[in-house]
Parts: structure tokens; C-alpha cells; sequence
């Protein structure tokens, strides 16, 4: 079954750095997401991208944030100066734009920011 | 905007018996998606079962079930003959119809299966 494939699964980084987490969606889904998750808390939207835009963004996804399709193929979040409260789980999902399947969701990054 | 309440922050039952997982969502649409995950502790958020609200008849996947009731807001999971691998949190979740909408989950109930 097709995959959504994220890397790295963990990364720690340095208050202040900047970390880029990368994702590779289901090759003919067309919509894809970021949703984070803090640690025991509920997932929270980040942003949808389609057709090389953002179609919606959260209130946490601010001007720290930002999202490319570099290629054909990866999909990926940037965080230029991360802080202490950015540490959480951060899923890539990608649709078809289907409702009836869902979303298919990446095995996640957990970023550490120390 | 939507909202997801999940009313039961933790559950636990013998194996090879039945539970119910609560969820109640507020939405002005009428035609949504309804959705159910499970988050093992790899973290990996896996599709248990999906409801499109214009369906009358509930969803159901091998042991897992739905009772959805559209005028109540109401879209409960029921698992039976519960195993081991059922340990998970479980997360309601709502989409929008157009299905490329974003996911509104609930705060999610975990749910741990007794030996």
C-alpha cells in the first residue's frame, strides 16, 4: 500500500536554529498537509498546500513557518528560528481530495528543541 | 468552526469484549466526513473507519463499527472481540465535504486493552 514517507523520524535542534523536515506524499495525491501534535495533546492543523499554494493556514502557522514543493516530489516544513514550545510531533498527510479515504498520514517527525 | 469533544480522556476493558469510544462534534455544514483513528504507541495515525454524513447507514469495518446520529451530533466507535493491538489513543475526527479540507480531531481517548 502506498506510503507517506517522512524524514528524519526525530531531530533535536537548538532553540533558534533553523530545521527543515521533509516529506515525500503518495505520488499522485495532489493535496498535502502538516499537522503537528504536542506531546498528550490533540493534532492540530497546521496547513494545506495545493497546486504549489497554500490553500489554508492556523493561527500557529505564523511567519516562522513556511512550506515548499521543491520538486516533483518532496513536500516540506520550515521552521526558521525555532523556540522551546515548538517541540511536538509533526505528521505530513496527502489526499486525492477524496473525503471517502481520508487523508494518509506519515509515520512523523519529533522534534526536540532543547 | 467546527468543534470535536471527546468526553472520555481514558477507557480500559478486558480483551475479547466490547467498548464503545464517545465522540460529539458541533458543525453548521451538512454534509460532512466523520472519521476515527487510531495512535498506537509508534505514534503513526492510522484510518480505523470513515462515515460520510449523507449515509444513513452506519460504517463498519471487521470489528469495528459506528453508530452515527446526525441529528445528535453523535459518532461513537464500537469495538468488539477486542485485542490486545487495539491498545491505542483513538481520535474522532471531522472533514468538511469537499475533501480536501482540513482534519478537525478531537482531544482522543486512550484506550488500553487488559490481558
Amino acid at each position: 500500500e502506498p506510503e507517506v514517507t517522512q524524514t528524519p523520524s526525530h531531530q533535536v535542534t537548538q532553540m533558534g536554529q533553523e530545521v527543515i523536515l521533509r516529506c515525500v506524499p503518495i505520488s499522485n495525491h495532489l493535496y498535502f498537509y502538516w499537522y503537528r501534535q504536542i506531546l498528550g495533546q490533540k493534532v492540530e492543523f497546521l496547513v494545506s498546500f495545493y497546486n504549489n499554494e497554500i490553500s489554508e493556514k492556523s493561527e500557529i502557522f505564523d511567519d516562522q513557518f513556511s512550506v515548499e514543493r521543491p520538486d516533483g516530489s518532496n513536500f516540506t516544513l520550515k521552521i526558521r528560528s525555532t523556540k522551546l514550545e515548538d517541540s511536538a510531533m509533526y505528521f505530513c498527510a496527502s489526499s486525492d481530495g477524496s473525503g471517502l479515504r481520508g487523508y494518509t498520514f506519515g509515520s512523523g517527525t519529533r522534534l526536540t528543541v532543547v | 468552526a467546527q468543534t470535536v469533544t471527546q468526553s472520555q480522556p481514558e477507557m480500559s476493558v478486558q480483551e475479547a469484549e466490547t467498548v464503545t469510544l464517545s465522540c460529539t462534534y458541533d458543525t453548521s455544514e451538512s454534509n460532512y466526513y466523520l472519521f476515527w483513528y487510531k495512535q498506537p504507541p509508534s505514534r503513526q495515525m492510522i484510518l480505523v473507519i470513515r462515515q460520510e454524513a449523507y449515509k444513513q447507514q452506519n460504517a463498519t469495518e471487521n470489528r469495528f463499527s459506528v453508530n452515527f446520529q446526525k441529528a445528535a451530533k453523535s459518532f461513537s466507535l464500537k469495538i468488539s472481540d477486542s485485542q490486545l493491538g487495539d491498545t491505542a489513543m483513538y481520535f474522532c475526527a471531522f472533514m468538511k465535504y469537499f475533501g480536501n479540507e482540513k482534519l478537525t480531531f478531537g482531544t482522543g481517548t486512550r484506550l488500553t486493552i487488559i490481558p
